[in-house]
């Protein structure tokens, strides 16, 4: 079974409005660690937010926000006020248990800012 | 402070050549990671290194797969002899204990 889902192959938002990208996972552990990464056309993989499995409130970090709902197993990543620099290819990713272990990935979102 | 490097960033072979990828992770980091993405689908795990020592390689797709690190530092990878279905994206990624994974800009591998 798919660790982690993204369902949206690619998404399209206007420059300054807010988008939401989707993300489900799939774990019986009940200590894990969600992680979203961007990937620009220059291939790195750039670290954006976490959010632990016991945290109670959703992790946040400048423009991005992550809408974190356990009973769900959802984990969307919200990008508010969107830039042009923003387009890019987006994962979704869990880690479960221990802090050193693998991460699973999601098939990824590409979005695509419109100015 | 420098992050995690790989090369080459792109190669392309032929079936049944050999290739050596290199990931040189963020100095201190014990934890390194290997992965790969093959067109249109997820990043998948192939093994994790600490240190020297490999604590997980159950991603390996076969025995044409092998990995080492040789004084803990950097790794390689090592495709031999390649096939078509090895072609894609391979990420290397380091961490330290309990924190987030620093990924590499990836070596893109072509086999023809």
């Amino acid at each position: 079974a798919q660790k982690i889902t993204q369902t949206q192959p690619g998404m399209f938002v206007q420059e300054k409005e807010a988008v939401t990208l989707d993300c489900t996972y799939d774990t019986s552990d009940p200590s894990y660690g969600l992680f979203w990464y961007k990937q620009p056309s220059s291939g790195e993989m750039i670290f954006l937010i976490y959010q632990g499995s016991y945290d109670q409130q959703n992790a946040t970090e400048g423009r991005y926000s992550l809408n974190f709902q356990k009973a769900r197993k959802s984990a969307n990543l919200v990008i508010s006020a969107s830039q042009l620099g923003d387009s890019a290819m987006y994962f979704c990713a869990m880690r479960e248990g221990n802090t050193g272990n693998q991460f699973y990935f999601g098939t990824g979102t590409s979005l695509t800012v419109i100015p | 402070e420098a992050g995690v490097t790989q090369f080459p960033s792109h190669s392309v072979i032929e079936k049944g050549q050999t290739v050596t990828l290199r990931c040189d992770p963020i100095s201190g980091h014990d934890n390194l990671y290997w992965y790969r993405r093959v067109m249109g689908k997820e990043i998948k795990f192939l093994l994790h290194f600490v240190k020297e020592s490999k604590q997980d390689e159950s991603g390996m797709p076969n025995n044409r797969f092998l990995a080492e690190r040789t004084g803990g530092t950097y790794s390689t990878l090592k495709v031999q002899p390649a096939e078509l279905e090895d072609s894609g994206v391979y990420f290397c990624a380091s961490s330290l204990v309990g924190a987030e994974q620093f990924f590499g800009p990836g070596t893109r591998l072509t086999v023809l």
